[in-house]
């Protein structure tokens, strides 16, 4: 059973730097194949794919967020980290991990909320 | 990037509706297009990857068509459990981009 579960502060003030984890079980992202992602939604809008890494260490971001995002794991942890600076209030959204296969998303997580205000 | 429009926005019906939601990829996809169901406050639920393969537990009322750059996501007999919003997403190439979203509503 696949689960995803994201973590981090709810409420960060503009220029400041987002970190978000995913910790996640039932599959391993030391596996070929296997991939985890970083999607968000504003309020009422749709959504948006931030970031990918592959099993392999292999990284891909969105072009219009690349010099502001960095995406890490950490295998023995079970977790992938995303960090997202110089946060600004048109960041509200919820963000959401899930299990890629690879680049669509079979599994997500249950998605948390991020506020950007002073 | 390869833009993904979906029609229509919104769509009204009835149940035991038939429903039928377009996605149109701004250039070939081959058949790397996914569906997406998603309810109010809920995460998106994967129901279609590979343009027409059913995800696993996902209800045969739900089906995928297309290839290339049109696509469609049809409801065979709409359900109360089906009045949500569907998005699309294309997965041939980065960065990964979906549509705006079509909202099904009760009529």
């Amino acid at each position: 059973q696949i689960t995803l579960k994201e973590s981090g502060p709810t409420l960060v003030k503009p220029t400041q730097t987002l970190t978000l984890t995913c910790t996640f079980s039932g599959f391993s992202l030391s596996i070929s194949g296997v991939t985890v992602g970083w999607i968000r939604q504003p309020p009422g809008q749709a959504l948006e794919w931030l970031a990918l890494i592959y099993w392999n260490d292999d990284k891909r971001y969105s072009p219009s967020l690349k010099s502001r995002l960095t995406i890490t794991k950490d295998t023995s942890k079970n977790q992938v980290v995303l960090t997202m600076t110089n946060m600004d209030p048109v960041d509200t959204a919820t963000y959401y991990c899930a299990h890629g296969n690879p680049a669509h998303f079979d599994y997500w997580g249950q998605g948390t909320l991020v506020t950007v205000s002073s | 990037d390869i833009q993904m429009t979906q029609s229509p926005s919104s769509v009204s019906a009835s149940i035991g509706d038939r429903v039928t939601i377009t996605c149109r990829a701004s250039q070939g996809i081959n058949n790397w297009l996914t569906w997406y169901q998603q309810k109010p406050g809920k995460a998106p639920k994967l129901l279609i990857y590979g343009a027409s393969s059913l995800h696993s537990g996902v209800p045969s009322r739900f089906s995928g068509s297309g290839s290339g750059t049109d696509f469609t996501l049809t409801i065979s007999s709409l359900q109360p459990e089906d009045f949500a919003t569907y998005y699309c997403q294309q997965a041939n190439s980065f960065p990964l981009t979906f549509g705006g979203g079509t909202k099904v509503e009760i009529k």
